[in-house]
């Protein structure tokens, strides 16, 4: 069965820092690209980021692109993504997702994690 | 950016009707359009990838089409389960996006 479990969040101030972890199990973790994806509680869902499955590819939103990096750890089964000079308008659940093969989608999905950025 | 445009917004059926929701994008993304299905509280699932292919467990009262810039996910009889918001989201290239949504709703 695969399962998708995000861990980091929380309240964070402005111009702060979090780190956001994606533990994978139940499927060949390095042989699927993954992605994080966000959402404003009531609001409709914004992709983030993406990376191979290898990790030579990676992209992101122009709303994060030289704040945030995606990365991942293979052998740990693991996917991060670092979050600095956060700003109010980063407060989301924050999704991983599995992409489904390809690049056509996300199959699987986390239960989400709520990054709230205020003072 | 490629930017989607879902309507209706909310669509409001009874159990038993006939959905169709829209999706059309600003410039063509050939086949590569995905659906999604979203209810409170909960992630999004799959429902249909490259336009028209429904993903794994997916029932066959979803069905897909569309290609180049508009898009439509229907659903044949609305099951009870089946109430919630939906989003396209366009994979054919790089930023990845997504519709605004469509809210189905009980009349």
């Amino acid at each position: 069965e695969v399962q998708l479990l995000e861990s980091g969040g929380g309240l964070v101030q402005p111009g702060g820092s979090l780190r956001l972890s994606c533990a994978a199990s139940g499927f060949t973790f390095s042989s699927y690209a993954m992605s994080w994806v966000r959402q404003v509680p009531g609001k409709g869902l914004e992709w983030v980021s993406a990376i191979g499955g290898s990790g030579g590819l990676t992209y992101y939103a122009d709303s994060v692109k030289g704040r945030f990096t995606i990365s991942r750890d293979n052998f740990k089964n693991t996917l991060h993504l670092q979050m600095n000079s956060l700003r109010a308008e980063d407060t989301a659940v924050y999704y991983c997702a599995k992409d489904s093969s390809g690049w056509k989608g996300w199959d699987y999905w986390g239960q989400g994690i709520l990054v709230t950025v205020s003072s | 950016e490629i930017v989607l445009t879902q309507s209706p917004a909310t669509l409001s059926l009874s159990p038993g009707e006939r959905a169709t929701l829209s999706c059309r994008a600003s410039q063509s993304v050939s086949s590569y359009l995905a659906w999604y299905q979203q209810k409170p509280g909960q992630a999004p699932r799959l429902l249909i990838y490259d336009a028209s292919n429904r993903a794994t467990g997916i029932p066959a009262r979803f069905s897909g089409s569309g290609s180049g810039t508009d898009f439509t996910l229907t659903i044949s009889s609305l099951e009870p389960e089946d109430f919630a918001v939906y989003y396209c989201q366009q994979c054919n290239s790089w930023p990845r996006t997504f519709g605004q949504g469509t809210k189905v709703e009980i009349k």
